[in-house]
């Protein structure tokens, strides 16, 4: 089973300030590192799927690096709004797309 | 365009009955797996498959069946309901390219008393 660990647990930023968290993951055989948003009663959506090291993806507010050789992404949220709470999960597949073990998430509140 | 769908939403099952808890797909998904959610613990995998006839274990699969007689539906059956199985399920599916992230269900709360 591997190991995929996120950090901080949980978060409160004040609403327009800017935040960024942290999934650390086993740095052999990798093949992906994914990022998920869990709005609260509904299920995960995809935010970004990332496959190279040094790669950085965007949407909108919204951005994440990786580095694969030391094992670790970050994810970016700018100019934080309401809408922006959430759990936030990391997840690493274990041979190609599949059995994706999945981090314990970074919840995030927004202040108003 | 439908996605995932998981049925049913919620279900209350006494222990000892078995179920099964319906996903479908309509992407054309070779990959499709279940996960449990539990507090504290995260997303565990249940079982997986990657196609059509081919399923395999995930890290918690005990108490648990599943089959995949076609591409687009993936059950997983509770032979004999036990309390520490009340959690709430997720079916995910995706293509096999690493490129893709996994569409996820809309859940199904289980309890079992």
């Amino acid at each position: 089973i591997l190991n995929v660990e996120q950090s901080p647990q949980s978060l409160h930023v004040q609403e327009g300030d800017s935040t960024n968290f942290t999934c650390s993951f086993p740095s052999s055989n990798f093949y992906a590192l994914h990022w998920y948003r869990w709005e609260t009663a509904k299920s995960p959506e995809a935010l970004f799927v990332m496959t190279l090291n040094g790669d950085e993806k965007k949407k909108g507010r919204i951005s994440a690096t990786l580095n694969t050789k030391e094992g670790y992404s970050y994810l970016y949220i700018k100019g934080s709004q309401p809408e922006d709470s959430a759990t936030y999960l990391c997840a690493f597949p274990n041979f190609g797309n599949e059995k994706l073990t999945f981090g314990t998430g970074t919840r995030l509140t927004i202040i108003p | 365009n439908a996605g995932v769908t998981q049925t049913p939403k919620f279900q209350v099952l006494k222990t000892g009955q078995s179920m099964t808890l319906q996903c479908a797909q309509d992407m054309n998904h070779e990959y499709m797996s279940w996960y449990r959610q539990d507090p504290g613990m995260g997303l565990r995998l249940i079982h997986y498959s990657v196609g059509a006839g081919i399923t395999d274990q995930g890290e918690v699969p005990n108490g648990y069946n599943v089959s995949r007689s076609t591409t687009e539906d993936f059950p997983l059956r509770l032979l004999s309901a036990a309390p520490s199985q009340t959690s709430v399920y997720f079916c995910a599916s995706s293509y096999l390219n690493r490129e893709y992230g996994y569409t996820f269900g809309s859940g199904t709360r289980l309890t079992v008393v």
